[in-house]
């Protein structure tokens, strides 16, 4: 069955570079969240959205990042001005429900490399 | 969120039982406890999740105590595929958005 599929897989950025990342989740899906895993280290929190509502986006690290989901299914992850600390693998997860206990499924996330 | 405090590394051998321990001292009363896997260059994958007693499916158990300060993820009869970084997480009702917090996780590797 299809899970969460996440695009490019990879990216290679120069610094100060824009780059989008996309999230595809599970067709049904209402939830869906944002994270990001540096190396060695567990993922974290950026965003999360009901449906098309960015309901919390208290993670994201700075004014340059900037997500959306305008049709409640495919989200879009843009990092303005890329920056050597923005390299890191990011995760995109969506959820069935609103339950906060739903289980969330991961995809396999990108690996952004800003050089 | 609850913080949890799990062992950064544990090693074991194929066939036998791995038993990775989590600490939550803080857990809220509508916390739930969930365990993730991850493989290198995969999302995490959920594996279980329990409230309180014990919780089994067909991947792995989970113990919780009483006082539910801790937690307790076995894996039965492991194998080297097995070998991944294991993360607790606790959350629930507590967090309006569901949102996951991850600790650094325990990194298991089965050896032959």
């Amino acid at each position: 069955g299809a899970g969460v599929s996440q695009s490019p897989r990879y990216k290679v950025a120069k610094r100060g570079q824009d780059v989008a990342l996309r999230c595809d989740p599970i067709s049904g899906h209402v939830s869906l969240f944002w994270y990001q895993q540096a190396l060695g280290q567990g993922p974290e929190f950026l965003t999360y959205f009901q449906n098309e509502a960015q309901l919390d986006k208290s993670g994201l690290p700075s004014d340059r990042f900037f997500a959306e989901r305008p049709e409640g299914s495919v989200s879009t992850l843009k990092i303005q001005r890329t920056q050597q600390e923005d390299s890191a693998v990011y995760l995109c997860a969506s959820s069935l429900g609103l339950a906060v206990q739903d289980t969330q499924y991961f995809g396999p996330g990108t690996r952004l490399t800003v050089l | 969120l609850a913080k949890t405090t799990q062992p950064i590394s544990m090693d074991s051998y194929e066939g036998q039982e791995v038993n990775i321990t989590c600490s939550h001292n803080n857990i809220a009363t509508n916390d739930y406890i969930t365990w993730y896997q991850q493989f290198p260059s995969q999302g995490p994958r959920f594996i279980i999740q329990g409230y309180k007693t014990k919780v089994t499916n067909e991947v792995a158990s989970l113990f919780i105590p009483a006082d539910r300060k801790s937690s307790t993820l076995s894996l039965p009869r492991v194998s080297l595929s097995d070998t991944a970084v294991y993360y607790c997480l606790v959350g629930g009702f507590s967090s309006n958005t569901g949102k996951l917090i991850f600790g650094q996780g325990t990194t298991l590797q089965v050896k032959p």
